[in-house]
Parts: C-alpha cells; structure tokens; sequence
C-alpha cells in the first residue's frame, strides 16, 4: 500500500531559526512529490512540485529536496517567521495510473514563535 | 480569478438530512476533486472528474455523490448525513497533466449530530 510517513508530527521553534521537515514514501511508481502550506482554517497552498530528475526546488525561504533512491524528501525553512505557523504537507503522485493517485501525508504542524 | 470557491463555509446538519456541498472555478480547468480531511488523518479523495460528464470514485465514496454538468461547477451531494461525515471538505481542481499544480478551495466545516 502506499504511504507517506511525515515526521515530526508537531515542531515548534523560535522566529528566525531554520528547521526541517522530513517525508519519506513508498509510493511506486512515482511521478512528483509536492509541499503544501495548510494555514489553520484554510485549504492548502501548493510550494513546490518535484519531479523524478529534481533534486532541489526553491520557493523563497522554502526549499525542498528529494533523493528518489531512498524515497525521501524534507522541507527547509530558513530564516522562520511567524507566518510560517501552519501543517506542512507532503503529498506523493504515482505514475501511470490515473491522474488522481495522489498520496497524502498527515502533515507536520509547525509552530514559530517570538 | 477568483480561483476555487465553496459555499457554504460552515454547515450544521441532523442524521439523515441531505445537502450540497457547492465548489466552482474559473481556471478553465479540467481536473476538479473533492476530499476530506479529519484530525490526524491526511486528505483523503471522495469522488473526482477529468472534465464535463465525467466522474469516478476515489477512496472513500460511500455516502457521497457528484456530478458535473459543466466545466465550472462540481457539487458534493450527501443524500443522508451520517455522524461518521462530520469533517473538514475541501474542493480542488487543476489542469491535465498529473504534475500541475493542484489548487485547493477554502473548505466546508460540516458537523453532523
């Protein structure tokens, strides 16, 4: 079965600190992994979109790698500020079947504060 | 652009009632998908269309149904409410191409008693 294991599940930092978030999936075959920004109360918010031939994508103060051999992804934040408070999540797409075979994992909620 | 939209935000429902989850978006796109999301368990797909007149279950479709009469518009029908589909129902939608970007709605909050 496919899955997406994101850890840790819950992480709190101070303003202006980095962290990363970790991903790792057992999806096959795969197709793209992508980051997701979920503001409480709100829906996500696409970050990044990576394909099998990428292994580093940048999007601002966040920046996302992917090692296709050990199925593992992780989500850089630099610099944090309060609005980076949110889930963060991983969601793994699988090739050749159906275009909605997307994998979701159950988020990292991150907390920055002052 | 207005992008994806839901309506109602919030909605309280007895056992057995029936409701439309609505969601509309002016991307032109193809692809449209109805999920939820419940505490510490990742989105999961309900019911998705690949365009106008068509549409297929996805993981958990009991209890819902769909249809999508236009390009624009695809509503989340449940046609008695149980206590089990008491959740957050998010409504997405992107262009062909399994690696475009998906973008989400705002979400319905539907609590069922």
């Amino acid at each position: 079965k496919n899955q997406v294991e994101q850890s840790p599940q819950s992480l709190i930092i101070l303003e202006g600190k980095n962290c990363t978030l970790q991903c790792n999936y057992t999806v096959s075959p795969f197709s793209n992994l992508r980051w997701y920004k979920q503001d409480t109360g709100r829906g996500p918010v696409s970050l990044t979109i990576m394909t099998f031939s990428e292994n580093t994508k940048s999007n601002g103060r966040y920046t996302a790698t992917l090692d296709a051999d050990t199925k593992q992804s992780s989500l850089h934040i630099t610099a944090s500020q309060l609005s980076d408070s949110a889930s963060y999540i991983c969601v793994v797409g699988e090739s050749g079947a159906g275009s909605y075979q997307l994998t979701f994992g159950k988020g990292t909620k991150l907390s920055v504060i002052p | 652009n207005a992008g994806v939209t839901q309506t109602p935000k919030f909605q309280v429902l007895k056992t057995g009632q029936s409701m439309t989850l609505q969601c509309a978006q002016d991307m032109n796109h193809e692809y449209m998908s109805w999920y939820r999301q419940d505490p510490g368990m990742g989105l999961r797909l309900i019911h998705y269309s690949v365009g106008a007149g068509i549409t297929d279950q996805g993981e958990v479709p009991n209890g819902y149904n769909v249809s999508r009469s236009t390009t624009e518009d695809f509503p989340l029908r449940l046609l008695s409410a149980a206590p089990s589909q008491t959740s957050v129902y998010f409504c997405a939608s992107r262009l062909q191409g399994a690696r475009n970007e998906q973008f989400f709605g705002p979400g319905t909050r539907l609590t069922v008693l």
